[in-house]
């Protein structure tokens, strides 16, 4: 079975502070790993996308990389917009994502 | 262009009643996805659709669960004799196509009470 953990659940910056959120998957034939984002009373928003473990895509402030076991959400010295729940998703054998918990993060200004 | 579109945006029912649920897809995707998200869990897949085809129901988590798809757009989620526990945000997703490299488009979700 296909699963997703994120960790920390929760993360409080302040503005300027740079770090990084984790996703260790484990799944049957990774076809690729998804990054959105939510913000409160909104549906997810689509980040990142990431196929081959080496692989990296830049956003702005936002970078995600991938390796065989898990994929980094690094954010580079946040702005308070950057506040918001971070999702983490896979795709494996079947068209459904599979989705972490979510880690909720908060920039302080 | 207009994104994935859901309606309600808030439903409130009483416990035994049937609800349903709508979403329009964006314009052209022919794949549709409707997942749930409880307070606490993370989102859950339910059922998705290629064209009027639902090839996976397997997240369906009870024969109260129905979904149907018409005209390849419109899809249309519906509860039969609502409990408690069916109270979560449904959210519908869709993307251009299906396998590999195509990337799911959420809306806005319908938050669903049940009293």
């Amino acid at each position: 079975e296909d699963q997703v953990t994120q960790s920390p659940e929760a993360l409080r910056l302040q503005e300027g502070e740079s770090s990084s959120l984790n996703c260790s998957y484990t799944v049957s034939g990774l076809r690729g790993l998804f990054w959105y984002r939510q913000d409160p009373g909104k549906g997810p928003e689509f980040l990142f996308t990431l196929y081959s473990a080496g692989e990296e895509k830049e956003k702005e402030r936002l970078k995600a990389t991938l390796t065989k076991k898990e994929s980094f959400l690094h954010i580079t010295a946040p702005k308070p917009e950057d506040s918001a729940t971070y999702l983490c998703a896979v795709q494996g054998g079947s068209e459904k994502l599979v989705f972490g918990k979510g880690t909720k993060l908060t920039v302080n200004p | 262009g207009a994104g994935v579109s859901q309606s309600p945006s808030n439903k409130v029912t009483e416990k035994g009643k049937d609800v349903e649920l709508r979403c329009d897809p964006i314009s052209g995707h022919t794949a549709l996805y409707w997942y749930r998200q409880s307070l606490g869990q993370g989102l859950e897949f339910l059922i998705y659709f290629q064209g009027n085809s639902a090839p996976d129901k397997s997240g369906l988590p009870s024969d109260r669960f129905s979904a149907e798809r018409t005209g390849g757009s419109v899809s249309t989620l519906t509860i039969q004799r609502t409990q408690q526990e069916d109270s979560a945000v449904y959210l519908c997703a869709s993307s251009l196509a299906w396998g590999v490299k195509n990337i799911q488009y959420f809306g806005a979700g319908t938050r669903l009470s049940v009293l």
